[in-house]
């Protein structure tokens, strides 16, 4: 149990363009999800925190017209990286609270390794 | 400001020796302290965790070492194998935000 995916696991795309990420919890329902980055060798760095039905809590730093999120539902969250540069290639990584209600467990998916040409 | 800790930052063990990772934080607010383990291209996987009212938690070859008046706790790995080289994080959580730490670049060489 506490399945957590993600789609695309890679994606490249040019410069100027915009991708959309997709964060599903596959056998829970999750009403905070979590959107992180990683650069390489690096830890996770928390972006913003994705609350279903209302507007994500962006961590300071974080653009938050440049990193769309929408958790429209409680087992899908999106990030959609708007007018991508090249700085912006990194790994994108979620994470799903669990359940129940107090716990404090966050199960994270596979990742999503974007790159910017 | 790094409020999570995380020492060393790379560590080779035998394989079947102990692999000891030690992270220290700041923030009293912190309730809840998970371990991470990546690999490579991977998300990362929640290993063990522990709440600062315990001073120990031991799930197979991994325990979880708390020492609450010194903000400091630490994983150890018993009889370290090959499958057990990844990348570890030690985390910190306060209403539902984790802090991770640095990492650690394990490496367990036969």
């Amino acid at each position: 149990g506490a399945v957590v995916s993600q789609h695309p696991s890679w994606v490249i795309c040019k410069s100027g363009t915009s991708v959309k990420i997709e964060c599903r919890s596959l056998d829970f329902q999750a009403t905070t999800m979590f959107w992180y980055r990683q650069f390489p060798k690096q830890s996770l760095m928390l972006m913003a925190t994705s609350n279903e039905g209302s507007k994500a809590t962006y961590e300071q730093g974080v653009e938050k017209d440049k990193f769309l999120i929408n958790h429209a539902s409680l087992t899908l969250s999106t990030l959609t990286v708007t007018s991508a540069h090249p700085e912006d290639s990194s790994f994108y990584i979620c994470s799903a609270l669990g359940g129940r209600a107090l716990t404090y467990e966050q199960y994270f998916g596979p990742g999503t390794r974007l790159t910017v040409t | 400001q790094q409020q999570v800790k995380q020492s060393p930052q790379s560590l080779i063990v035998q394989k079947g020796g102990i692999s000891i990772i030690n992270c220290a934080y700041e923030n009293t607010a912190f309730d809840y302290f998970p371990w991470y383990q990546q690999f490579p291209g991977k998300g990362p996987a929640l290993l063990i965790a522990i709440r600062p009212d315990v001073s120990e938690k031991k799930e197979g070859r991994f325990t979880i070492s708390f020492n609450k008046s010194a903000k400091q706790f630490s994983l150890h790995i018993m009889d370290s194998q090959p499958g057990d080289s990844a990348t570890y994080f030690c985390a910190a959580s306060w209403n539902q935000k984790v802090t991770f730490g640095i990492g650690t670049k394990l490496q367990v060489i036969p």
